[in-house]
């Protein structure tokens, strides 16, 4: 069965650290995202990609990169870890065939501490 | 400025009855609607959506209600079991597929 995969799964970080967290897909889908989710603000837009060599800034992006080399992955690094990055992270795909095709495909989370 | 809002943060149901979330959305250009469930420890899945175009859906115990004149959408869940009890997102989209998220409402079923 297609599924999205995320890892680590839980990860402690001390501030000032780069961090690496991993999403993989194989729905083949071209479009991948990632967000963060905070109390009180349902998730937020971290960064998306609509296919390989395509990346885009989403809502809350600074001190966030990623990079789309092959269509499965989508690694989002954080380039020096904060305490404000301290949060649970979810990696997402849809396919992109028009409004019907928003329905997006979760990982199932990375719980992200900086210390 | 929170495009997306559901105010209740929780909401508590007794089994059996029906469950009424509420969503809010103040742009005008979304044209398609979204919720989510989320359970602890889990990813957001799926549950059924509506197009602009249309006022209602329905998939078995879920209807969803949309009212674009008061930029308002609902979910109904009828008739309401424990297994419903998680957080419920609603989430907008453009048309190009990016949804915007609504803060959560978490579900409470009552046996």
């Amino acid at each position: 069965d297609a599924e999205i995969t995320q890892s680590p799964r839980h990860k402690i970080t001390e501030t000032g650290r780069q961090v690496t967290l991993a999403c993989h897909q194989t729905w083949n889908h071209n479009n991948m995202f990632w967000y963060r989710q905070d109390l009180g603000h349902g998730l937020r837009l971290i960064h998306y990609s609509y296919g390989v060599q395509d990346t885009n800034k989403g809502e809350v992006s600074d001190g966030y990169s990623v990079s789309r080399s092959n269509t499965e992955d989508l690694p989002l690094t954080l380039e020096s870890a904060a305490s404000s990055q301290t949060s649970v992270y979810f990696c997402a795909s849809s396919e992109s065939k028009g409004p019907a095709g928003e329905t997006q495909y979760f990982g199932p989370g990375t719980r992200l501490l900086v210390l | 400025d929170q495009q997306v809002k559901q105010n209740s943060p929780s909401l508590s149901v007794q089994e059996g009855r029906i469950s009424i979330l509420n969503c809010d959305y103040t742009n005008s250009m979304f044209d398609y609607f979204l919720w989510y469930k989320k359970y602890p420890a889990e990813g957001p899945t799926f549950l059924i959506s509506i197009s602009s175009i249309k006022d209602k859906n329905e998939d078995g115990r879920f209807t969803v209600f949309l009212n674009k004149s008061a930029k308002h959408l609902s979910l109904h869940i009828v008739p309401s079991q424990p297994g419903d009890s998680a957080v419920y997102f609603c989430a907008a989209s453009y048309s190009n597929y990016q949804l915007i998220w609504g803060a959560g409402t978490k579900l409470i079923i009552k046996p």
